[in-house]
């Protein structure tokens, strides 16, 4: 099994839908991010947690959410999703007490029409 | 705001060395870490420099220099398997957010 399991792996739909990404690690780490990436920008950090209910924007944040209710879970919804965000996304754990580096789950491709 | 410069894409041929470079302009520097990425997969770790220096891992080998903000990740006897992104990413001083660089595709080619 997947260390960093994200669901679904490939999603399609409408502009203007609420759509929401899961992601459930089983590492054990306190930290968890949500990444867009998109051809020729790379990896864009979206939201991140450090522990449950800490929740911090990173540098693309609108029009986006999280929540993180269990160390073990980070979901990532779009209220009322645009074209523009399609992209692929990934979901990533990381431990303090390690320090040790960010791992990546398979990542979720969204396309939004 | 970080500033992570890498070339878009290079070429080699199979058994050979590619050096793909990378620049960095950060507010704080805690690390520097490389990452391989196949099309449409996971980016997956392959090193990490936060000293001066070269880290060797087989055939992959990451340089570091702190105050010239530059780093290079040596890929030697290439296969071509190796084909993929190369993600180049900092992490500022007490802050466990990275920064990526956009990524230098590698293409080998027989």
């Amino acid at each position: 099994d997947a260390d960093v399991t994200q669901t679904p792996r490939n999603r399609i739909t409408k502009t203007g839908k609420r759509i929401m990404l899961e992601c459930s690690q089983t590492k054990g780490h306190d930290r968890m991010y949500w990444y867009r990436q998109d051809p020729g920008l790379g990896l864009r950090l979206i939201y991140y947690s450090f522990d449950v209910k800490d929740i911090n924007k990173g540098e693309i944040s609108d029009g986006y959410s999280v929540s993180r209710q269990a160390q073990a879970k980070f979901s990532l919804s779009l209220e009322s999703a645009i074209p523009n965000q399609t992209a692929l996304y990934f979901c990533a754990t990381s431990d303090t007490r390690t320090g040790q580096p960010q791992h990546f789950g398979d990542g979720t491709r969204l396309s939004i029409l | 705001g970080q500033n992570i410069d890498q070339p878009t894409e290079m070429t080699a041929t199979e058994g050979a060395i590619v050096q793909i470079n990378c620049t960095y302009q950060t507010s704080g520097f805690n690390g520097l870490f490389w990452y391989q990425q196949h099309a449409g997969e996971a980016p997956t770790f392959l090193s990490y420099n936060v000293l001066d220096g070269l880290e060797e891992k087989g055939r992959f080998s990451s340089f570091l220099s702190r105050s010239k903000g530059y780093s290079y990740l040596l890929l030697k006897e290439l296969q071509m398997k190796d084909s993929a992104s190369y993600l180049c990413a900092v992490r500022p001083f007490r802050d466990y957010k990275l920064s990526f660089g956009a990524g230098t595709t590698v293409t080998v080619r027989a």
